[in-house]
């Protein structure tokens, strides 16, 4: 069963903080998507990295995809209230159809 | 900038009663998938469509659950005999059949049962 575990599951901080939330695998995942979802809202698209290592950058977040396509990481630099919501990391198996969601960081940023 | 729309928004049911879901996807893509999810979790995988196709369905997915997509467009979920342990939220998510192409999910559809 591939499974992608994020941490940390909730994360509380003052407006201007820094931040990095994790997504691991033991599987080996030939793309990895992030996305942001808001109370009652559905899931929306930040960035979907494809390449081992491959480093992508959204204003203040940085993604990075590991090198062995099994974990990657969201970093947030002066975090603002605007930023909060849950964050999901969710991989692309190869060969597959069937996207695997992480439970998600809940993220709250404080004023 | 037509995202993918589902129908309705909310759903409130006594035990018991048969619902329907309807999603419309972008309209040039050919996959449309439909997930679970409960407070505190991602999205669980319920089912997926290749144009009109149903190529996959979850353990998850009952008999009580049906879905269709009939002309390879818009796609209905329809639960039947509803449980208390049916209400989640429901989304939809549609994207393009090329390999890594990440899905757009609609905004979902919150079932409670009473």
């Amino acid at each position: 069963t591939q499974l992608l575990e994020q941490s940390p599951q909730f994360l509380s901080i003052q407006e201007g903080e820094n931040l990095t939330v994790y997504c691991n695998s033991s599987s080996v995942f030939s793309s990895l998507q992030w996305y942001r979802q808001e109370p009652g809202e559905g899931p929306v698209l930040l960035v979907t990295v494809v390449t081992g290592g491959e480093v992508k950058k959204l204003k203040r977040l940085t993604f990075q995809f590991g090198d062995a396509r099994k974990d990657s990481s969201l970093h947030i630099t002066a975090a603002q209230p605007g930023d909060t919501g849950l964050y999901l990391c969710a991989g692309f198996p190869f060969g597959g159809f069937k996207t695997i969601f992480g439970a998600g960081t809940r993220l709250f940023v404080k004023a | 900038d037509t995202g993918v729309s589902q129908d309705p928004r909310h759903k409130i049911t006594k035990r018991g009663q048969n619902v329907t879901f309807r999603c419309d996807p972008i309209s040039e893509h050919n996959r449309l998938y439909w997930y679970r999810q409960t407070l505190g979790q991602g999205p669980e995988f319920l089912t997926y469509f290749q144009n009109e196709a149903q190529l996959e369905k979850s353990r998850l997915l009952s008999d009580r659950f049906s879905a269709e997509r009939p002309k390879g467009s818009f796609s209905t979920l329809e639960i039947q005999r509803t449980e208390q342990g049916d209400s989640a939220m429901y989304l939809c998510a549609s994207s393009l059949a090329t390999s890594n192409q990440p899905q757009h999910f609609g905004d979902g559809t919150r079932l409670s049962i009473l």
